[in-house]
């Protein structure tokens, strides 16, 4: 079942501009996570925070968390045409944690 | 280098021919998944493992099998696919499944199934 859904569902941004992309969760969360697609081919793993974080870098990422929104938030930084690709969160939640459930994406377009 | 190695990449078939998708890991991750994505539909988990002898059913489980007799591999199999079926697949390890550890994907396998 789906448990994460991002927003926008397509972002078209010019090369330098900051791009946000949310995510909106339904029930309580162990963390979440964020993962990188490059058309067609696998996933890659940016960054993962828990639920007792609210605030997460890693190079050109900024990762919110705010819990009682049930809301988190990716931030990419003076963005480059390398950066296009489709951006997914994922959640991991109650007793079964083992189970990742990921949303539907957010497609961006960094145009040089 | 550390991976996830699925084959094939690229597969048409018929409808009813059994196929196997192969995923194999190198990193001794305890925790396997098999996602299928869709236009639309994002990824949807299929049946993953926690350990040898370990399997579980995902959100879309119907038309396909798995087995993980050994740490190393969890084959996909597709005893009588139809065009349904038709999808890109996705395997995926981590340490152990917890959602602390994160995923590894393989490169994907793109299935038409006629």
């Amino acid at each position: 079942s789906q448990q994460g859904e991002e927003d926008p569902q397509a972002l078209s941004i010019q090369e330098g501009e900051n791009a946000t992309m949310n995510c909106s969760y339904k029930t309580s969360i162990n963390n979440l996570q964020w993962y990188r697609q490059n058309s067609g081919r696998g996933l890659v793993h940016l960054i993962l925070i828990r639920s007792n974080e609210r605030e997460k870098h890693s190079g050109r990422l900024r990762v919110t968390l705010d819990t009682s929104k049930k809301s988190s938030s990716l931030l990419i930084t003076a963005s480059r045409a390398a950066d296009t690709a489709s951006y997914f969160c994922a959640t991991s939640s109650g007793a079964g944690s083992y189970q990742l459930t990921f949303g539907k994406g957010t497609k961006l377009s960094v145009i040089p | 280098e550390a991976q996830v190695t699925q084959n094939p990449r690229y597969l048409i078939t018929v409808t009813g021919k059994k196929l196997t998708v192969t995923c194999s890991q190198n990193m001794n991750h305890e925790y396997m998944s098999w996602y299928r994505q869709d236009p639309g539909l994002g990824l949807r988990q299929i049946y993953y493992s926690m350990n040898v002898e370990v399997t579980d059913k995902g959100d879309v489980p119907e038309g396909y099998k798995v087995s993980r007799k050994e740490k190393r591999n969890f084959p996909l199999i597709l005893e009588s696919p139809s065009p349904n079926q038709t999808s890109l697949y996705f395997c995926a390890s981590s340490q152990d499944g917890s959602g602390a550890n994160v995923l590894t994907f393989g490169a994907g396998s793109r299935l038409t199934v006629l």
